[in-house]
C-alpha cells in the first residue's frame, strides 16, 4: 500500500490529453511538500519528469506538465506519443524529511 | 558528468545482511545541495524510498524500514553504502543509488531525485 495513491492505469489514443492524478494527505502533499513526477520505461531507472510541482528539467518537452492543489496533484500529457507508453509515479516529502512515491501509472498509448 | 555506480553482491540469503555500495564520479559527494540515498523496487512493483544521508552524516530513513537500515557515508572515498540486516524475500528487488536535491535555499524545490544509478538486482534466497 503505497503513501500516495495513483490510479494503476490510463490509455488514450496518439495526440489525445491523459492526465494521471496523485492522492496525498495532511502529511505529505497536504503539508505543503511539492510533487514530483517521474517516468520509466521498462527496464531502465525511473527519470525525473517534473519537479516542484509543475517545473520540467531541461530536455522534458513542454508536452508534459504538473499541477497541485490541497491533498492531490496531477500530471498532463498532451499530444500524446507512442513513446511515452511507460510507468508514471508521483513523489513528496513526508513528515521526518523521508519521500514518499505513488503506486505507479502504467501508460497505455492505444 | 556526474555519475552513480551501485555495487555490491547480487544473492544474498536469508535472515543476512544486504549491502550495497554507491560510488560517486564526476563530481563531489561533500556538497551543500544534496542529499544521498537508497530507493528500491521489487519486481513488477512500485518504489520505495528507503532513506538518505547527507554527507556530514545525518539520516533519514523510511520508518518501515528504520529499525533493519544504516547508510552511512564515506567521503574520502567518495561512496555511500547501504546495510540493510535480517532480510527476506520481500526484500527482493532493483535497488537504486540517488542524488536528492536538499532545502539548501539554491533550487526552486527540494527533495527529489534529479540523478539515478541504474540499478543492481538483489535476489534474497536461502
Amino acid at each position: 500500500q503505497s503513501v500516495l495513491t495513483q490510479p494503476p492505469s490510463v490509455s488514450g489514443a496518439p495526440g489525445q490529453r491523459v492526465t494521471i492524478s496523485c492522492t496525498g494527505s495532511s502529511s505529505n502533499i497536504g503539508a505543503g511538500y511539492d510533487v514530483h513526477w517521474y517516468q520509466q520505461l521498462p527496464g531502465t531507472a525511473p527519470k525525473l519528469l517534473i519537479y516542484g510541482n509543475n517545473n520540467r528539467p531541461s530536455g522534458v518537452p513542454d508536452r508534459f506538465s504538473g499541477s497541485k492543489s490541497g491533498t492531490s496533484a496531477s500530471l498532463a500529457i498532451t499530444g500524446l506519443l507512442a513513446e511515452d507508453e511507460a510507468d508514471y509515479y508521483c513523489q513528496s516529502y513526508d513528515s521526518g524529511l523521508v519521500g514518499v512515491f505513488g503506486g505507479g501509472t502504467k501508460l497505455t498509448v492505444l | 558528468q556526474l555519475q552513480l555506480q551501485e555495487s555490491g553482491p547480487g544473492l544474498v540469503k536469508t535472515s543476512e545482511t544486504l549491502s550495497l555500495t554507491c560510488t560517486v564520479f564526476g563530481g563531489s559527494i561533500s556538497s551543500y545541495t544534496y542529499y544521498w540515498g537508497w530507493i528500491r523496487q521489487p519486481p513488477g512493483k512500485g518504489l520505495e524510498w528507503i532513506g538518505t544521508i547527507y554527507y556530514s552524516g545525518s539520516t533519514y530513513y523510511n520508518p518501515s524500514l528504520k529499525s533493519r537500515v544504516t547508510i552511512s557515508v564515506d567521503t574520502s572515498k567518495m561512496q555511500f553504502s547501504l546495510n540493510l540486516n535480517s532480510v527476506t524475500a520481500a526484500d527482493t528487488a532493483v535497488y537504486y543509488c540517488a542524488r536528492i536535491l536538499r532545502d539548501s535555499g539554491y533550487s526552486a524545490s527540494y527533495g527529489y531525485v534529479d540523478l539515478w544509478g541504474r540499478g543492481t538486482l538483489v535476489t534474497v534466497s536461502s
